[in-house]
C-alpha cells in the first residue's frame, strides 16, 4: 500500500541552527509534494510545493528538496528562530481506495527551536 | 477576506445527539474537504466535494454525512454522535481547477462527545 512517513515525531534544535525534517513515501511516484505548517490550535497553512522535476525549491529561509529515486523530501529551515516552532506536515496525492487521488498528510514533525 | 470559517469553535455533545459542523469559504474554490485530526493519527480525510452538487467518501467516512448545495458551504453532520468521534475537525478548500491541490484550512472545531 502507499504510505507517507515523517521520520521524527519531534525535533529540538538550538536557535540559529538549520532544522532538517524528513518525509518518505513508498509505492508511489507523486507529481508533486507539499509542506504545511501547523501551530497549536490552528489549521495547517501551506508553505511550499515542489514538483517531481524540481530538485530544490526555496522561499526565504525555507528550502525543500525532492529526490524521486530515494522517494524522499527534505525540508530545511536555516537560521532557525523560536517563532519557527510548530508542527510541519508533508503531503502528497495518493490513490485512494475509491480510485481517486486525495491529498494525504504525514503525521507531522513537531519542531521546537530552543533560544 | 475571511478565507474559511468554521462554527462552532468547540462543542461538548452527549452521545446519540445529532450535530452539524458548519464550514463556509469566500474564495470561490471548487473543492472542499473535511478532516479529523487525532493525536498520533494525523489528519484523516472524512468526506470531500470536488464541486457543488457532488460529494465523495474519504478515508474515514462512517458516521458522517455531508452536502454541497452551493460553492461556499460544506456542512458536516454527525447523525448520532459516539465518543470515538471526539476529535478536532478541520474544513479545507482548494481551487483544484488544475492538477495542483493546495489546500486552505479553517481554524477547526474541537468536538467532545461524552
Amino acid at each position: 500500500s502507499q504510505k507517507i512517513e515523517q521520520n521524527s515525531e519531534a525535533l529540538n534544535i538550538q536557535e540559529g541552527k538549520t532544522a532538517t525534517l524528513t518525509c518518505n513515501y513508498t509505492n508511489y511516484s507523486p507529481a508533486y509534494l507539499q509542506w504545511y505548517r501547523q501551530d497549536p490550535g490552528r489549521g495547517p497553512v501551506f508553505l511550499l510545493l515542489i514538483r517531481e522535476n524540481e530538485k530544490e525549491k526555496r522561499k526565504e529561509r525555507l528550502k525543500v528538496t525532492f529526490d524521486t529515486t530515494l522517494k524522499q523530501s527534505l525540508f530545511h529551515i536555516t537560521a532557525s528562530q523560536p517563532a519557527d516552532s510548530a508542527t510541519y506536515l508533508c503531503a502528497l496525492d495518493i490513490l485512494s481506495g475509491a480510485g481517486s487521488y486525495q491529498l494525504t498528510f504525514g503525521k507531522g514533525t513537531k519542531l521546537s527551536v530552543i533560544p | 477576506i475571511a478565507g474559511i470559517t468554521q462554527a462552532p469553535t468547540s462543542q461538548i455533545l452527549a452521545a446519540g445527539r445529532r450535530m452539524t459542523l458548519r464550514c463556509t469559504q469566500d474564495m470561490r474554490h471548487n473543492a472542499m474537504y473535511w478532516y479529523r485530526q487525532d493525536l498520533g493519527l494525523g489528519l484523516r480525510l472524512i468526506h470531500y466535494s470536488n464541486t457543488a452538487g457532488t460529494t465523495g467518501k474519504g478515508e474515514v467516512p462512517d458516521g458522517y454525512s455531508v452536502s454541497r448545495a452551493n460553492t461556499d458551504d460544506f456542512p458536516l453532520t454527525l447523525a448520532s454522535a459516539v465518543p470515538s468521534q471526539t476529535s478536532v475537525y478541520f474544513c479545507a478548500s482548494s481551487d483544484a481547477a488544475g492538477e495542483i491541490d493546495t489546500q486552505y484550512f479553517g481554524p477547526g472545531t474541537r468536538l467532545t462527545v461524552l
